[in-house]
């Protein structure tokens, strides 16, 4: 099973540039969620999408943008990167029905910006 | 405003001791759910243990036990009997019922070295 899979890895950006960060689940969960984690802030959500078809700010939206695609894909766009979007960022998905149902996470992708 | 508090600096622990983990709350809900998870260096994210608002029982995943305390709002990890390998950071974890459309908010973490 693949789970969560998030591309790429690893990227370099200028400031200034774009680039969309993918994720993509295949256990058929509602939920799917976009995080980043820094040294000693812990994971700050970005954007949530419950459902298909909604999403929602989190913490963090600023310089963020979000699609649903579908209810397998959930996609993170920074339209003009900044140094201090450099960070970790994890996606992650969940069953929605029920509160008692663990998110399960991507490898993560480590974002620079120079 | 900050929905999980864990604010204990890092913690050294002697292996094969116990270490209790804190994690406070908050939240409007009647229905939630607390979570667990585990960030050794590697960083992957593993899951450790699931509490539930309407949970009587405190839970238990093998070492790891949950302490819940509804009325202070509390969640705390305990990890009995350290190994060298639980050295990682710890992150709680609350999932909000409808009234949090679902929404699933992380602390700060506790980093855990355990020292042979």
């Amino acid at each position: 099973n693949a789970g969560v899979t998030q591309t790429p890895k690893f990227q370099v950006l200028k400031t200034g540039q774009s680039m969309t960060l993918q994720c993509a689940q295949d256990m058929n969960h509602n939920s799917m969620y976009w995080y980043r984690q820094d040294p000693g802030m812990g994971l700050r959500l970005i954007y949530y999408s419950a459902s298909e078809g909604t999403t929602d700010k989190g913490e963090v939206p600023n310089g963020y943008n979000v699609s649903r695609l579908n209810k397998r894909e959930f996609s993170l766009r920074l339209e003009s990167a900044a140094p201090s979007q450099t960070s970790v960022y994890f996606c992650a998905s969940s069953e929605a029905l029920f509160v008692n149902t663990e998110a399960f996470f991507g490898q993560g992708t480590r974002l620079t910006v120079v | 405003a900050q929905k999980i508090t864990q604010t204990q600096p890092g913690m050294f622990v002697q292996e094969k001791e116990a270490v209790t983990l804190d994690c406070t709350y908050d939240t409007s809900d009647q229905s939630y759910g607390l979570f667990w998870y585990k960030q050794p260096s590697s960083g992957e994210m593993i899951f450790l243990i699931y509490q539930g608002s309407y949970d009587e029982q405190n839970a238990t995943e093998g070492r790891y036990s949950l302490n819940f305390q509804k009325a202070r709002k509390s969640a705390n990890l305990v990890i009995s009997a350290s190994q060298l390998g639980d050295s990682a950071m710890y992150f709680c974890a609350m999932r909000e019922g409808p009234y949090g459309n679902n929404r699933l908010a992380f602390g700060k973490g506790n980093q855990v070295v355990v020292i042979p």
